[in-house]
């Protein structure tokens, strides 16, 4: 099956810092890549659509200078969340498109923690 | 917009027994699909299954089993002899055929109480 993976899985930073998150597809080309935030007991909400080669497309209320999204490659997504604020504490997946059985399945990745102290 | 309902944030439930978790939808789209996952404890999103609005019959997969009501707008997951291993978040989620974007409800928590 289409796997999607994340990295780092947990992450720790101050205040200020940048932190890189990673997701890949690792058995399928994914033109399309999601990143999702989801806040304790809460759901999860799309942050911005990757597209392969182009600019990605951000969600209202998402500031695009903060969350640098970067997908240089068919299988590669890089999130960055530049000067990062305790309030950016929360867990970030992505997940990838892929055409399965005549239709598109969206594949999860495991999510990465990040915590900003 | 697109929009998804679960008025269940928390249900308790007898291991072995049937459980019914609600998802009702609001689309202005003729086309479009419905999902289900199970979020463990652990944070990964597990896809549980599909229905299409166009499909004619109820999506089942294992013990999974969708009570697809167009006419209402409700897509119920139906969970057969529950486990243990069943405790967690369960989102619905909807997606438009012209979109790719899914759109999730706020969960249910479900626990299997042995």
């Amino acid at each position: 099956g289409a796997v999607v993976s994340q990295h780092p899985s947990r992450v720790i930073c101050k205040s200020g810092t940048s932190v890189k998150i990673e997701c890949r597809s690792l058995d399928f080309q994914a033109t399309t890549m999601f990143w999702y935030r989801q806040f304790p007991k809460q759901s999860l909400m799309l942050m911005a659509t990757s597209n392969e080669g182009s600019k990605a497309t951000y969600e209202q209320g998402v500031e695009k200078d903060k969350f640098l999204i970067n997908h240089a490659s068919l299988t590669l997504s890089t999130l960055t969340v530049t000067s990062a604020h305790p309030e950016d504490s929360s867990f970030y997946i992505c997940s990838a498109n892929s055409h399965v059985a005549g239709r598109d399945e969206q594949y999860f990745g495991p999510g990465t923690r990040l915590t900003v102290t | 917009a697109q929009k998804i309902t679960q008025t269940q944030p928390g249900m308790f439930v007898q291991e072995k027994e049937a459980v019914t978790l609600d998802c009702t939808y609001d689309t202005s789209d003729q086309s479009y699909g419905l999902f289900w996952y199970k979020q463990p404890s652990s944070g990964e999103m597990i896809f549980l299954i599909y229905q299409g609005s166009y499909d004619e019959q109820n999506a089942t997969e294992g013990r999974y089993s969708l009570n697809f009501q167009k006419a209402r707008k409700s897509a119920n997951l139906v969970i057969s002899a529950s486990q243990l291993g069943d405790s967690a978040m369960y989102f619905c989620a909807m997606r438009d055929f012209g979109n790719e974007k899914l759109t999730f409800g706020t969960g249910t928590r479900l626990t299997i109480i042995p």
